[in-house]
């Protein structure tokens, strides 16, 4: 167990429609980031906050969105959803800077 | 942040030792090399970090030759519940450097 907790754990929902995935960090660490993984293929890195703003980001439409709370958990909202937004969706927190992230295990998110 | 290159898949039987290469002809001089190991439906886990030469923990060994354009994460005695995905990642310390990007990776087959 990383201590890391993201929910739910699956979901299903409609093209278009909206969505919300959660994630609880590790206790201590300050920094979280969001990935995208689909099926066969290593996870995409959406993008990271630290300090409740977003550092980094990789190449995701604007349609995804996030938030870091003060107690270091995170949101990851994705509007107007695709059916190629169907993936595991995984949330890693760390230490600012650190490459040894504790990732959680994941929401399956299916797109219909 | 630095390309890497592994093998797609690898077979091996339990009892054996297995050497998984990366090639990362471009890693920038404060790049650090990070290894993480993925069963299906599960995030990533950290297994090994090293910047040069050898890195040893309970799980497994990194070397890294001098001219740090490769390294071989070694799984010593491998047993069926290694069976699962490697990645090979660069990156440096510091900022958003933190990032991970994700190739393939490596899938790992442990027979009997």
């Amino acid at each position: 167990e990383t201590g890391v907790t993201q929910s739910p754990t699956h979901l299903i929902k409609t093209r278009g429609q909206q969505v919300t995935l959660r994630c609880s960090s590790q206790s201590g660490h300050n920094t979280v980031s969001w990935y995208q993984q689909a099926l066969g293929q290593g996870p995409q890195f959406i993008f990271q906050y630290y300090r409740e703003e977003e550092n980094g980001r990789g190449n995701f439409p604007p349609r995804f969105s996030g938030l870091q709370f003060p107690n270091y958990s995170s949101e990851l909202n994705v509007n107007a959803l695709e059916l190629d937004d169907s993936a595991l969706y995984l949330c890693a927190s760390s230490l600012w800077g650190n490459t040894e992230a504790f990732f959680g295990q994941g929401t399956r998110l299916t797109v219909v | 942040l630095a390309k890497t290159t592994q093998p797609i898949s690898m077979d091996s039987y339990e009892g054996q030792e297995v050497n998984i290469t990366c090639s990362h002809n471009n890693i920038a001089t404060n790049d650090y090399i990070t290894w993480y190991q993925q069963f299906p439906s599960q995030g990533p886990r950290f297994i090994i970090q090293g910047y040069k030469t050898k890195v040893t923990n309970e799980v497994a060994s990194l070397f890294i030759p001098a001219d740090r354009k490769s390294s071989t994460l070694s799984l010593p005695r491998v047993s069926l519940s290694d069976t699962a995905v490697y990645y090979c990642l660069v990156g440096g310390y510091g900022g958003s450097q933190g990032n991970l990007i994700f190739g393939k990776g490596t899938k790992l087959s442990v027979k009997p």
